[in-house]
């Protein structure tokens, strides 16, 4: 199994440009969601998915649009990058959310918007 | 919006020398996971707590989980410098979401 995994792992983007980060699992999990990393500010959940077909916000979703079509994928589009969404961006995923559900998480994608 | 403050922010140590981390909240949490992220690399799973006053050993790791389920804390013995990372608590109240603190950055020296 190769896990969860993310491309690109590196990205620069002007501002104003659009883009999809790609997120894909083999571990045929329903729930899978998006973070961003900044330094200081810990995990903040953008968006996720508890199955195909099926999003929903999270904390930090302005800016950031998501589709579930499959189980496996999970992409995230920013649609017109600004600056302040310079940051690392990771994928996890898990069988449910119940207590005992262990989430994986992708090794990342590091994106700089200009 | 549940919050999770964890301390201290940076740990700096010396190999042999214990630890102990603090997680805690405001709000109840149903479970509470921690994490250990090591630069360049996503967070990875050490342990889920679940019950209020549970306590979970890891080989030198040990967590607990406070009695009302608002607060974690995570002890390493005898710390080596393979244990150096960030050291991430993660809440769940139940909604489907969890609820990552700020992160402890520990840095064991040789």
């Amino acid at each position: 199994n190769a896990g969860v995994t993310q491309t690109p792992k590196f990205q620069v983007l002007k501002t104003g440009q659009s883009m999809t980060l790609q997120c894909a699992q083999d571990m045929n999990h329903e729930y899978m969601s998006w973070y961003r990393q900044d330094p200081g500010m810990g995990l903040r959940l953008i968006h996720y998915s508890v199955g195909a077909g099926i999003t929903d916000q999270g904390e930090v979703p302005n800016g950031y649009n998501v589709s579930r079509s499959t189980t496996e994928d999970f992409p995230l589009r920013l649609l017109s990058a600004a600056p302040s969404q310079t940051s690392v961006y990771f994928c996890a995923s898990s069988y449910g959310r119940g207590p005992g559900d262990e989430q994986f998480f992708g090794p990342g994608t590091r994106l700089t918007v200009l | 919006t549940q919050l999770l403050e964890q301390s201290p922010q940076f740990l700096s140590i010396q190999e042999g020398e214990n630890l102990t981390v603090y997680c805690n909240s405001s709000s109840v949490f149903s479970s509470l996971q921690w994490y250990r992220q090591e630069p360049g690399e996503g967070p990875v799973l050490l342990v889920t707590v679940v019950t209020g006053g549970e306590v979970k050993k890891l080989k030198r790791l040990t967590f607990q989980f406070g009695d009302a389920r608002k607060d974690s804390s995570l002890h390493i013995t005898a710390a080596q410098p393979g244990d150096t990372g960030l050291y991430l608590c993660a809440g769940e109240a139940g909604s489907e979401k969890l609820v990552f603190g700020k992160g402890t950055k520990l840095t064991v020296n040789p």
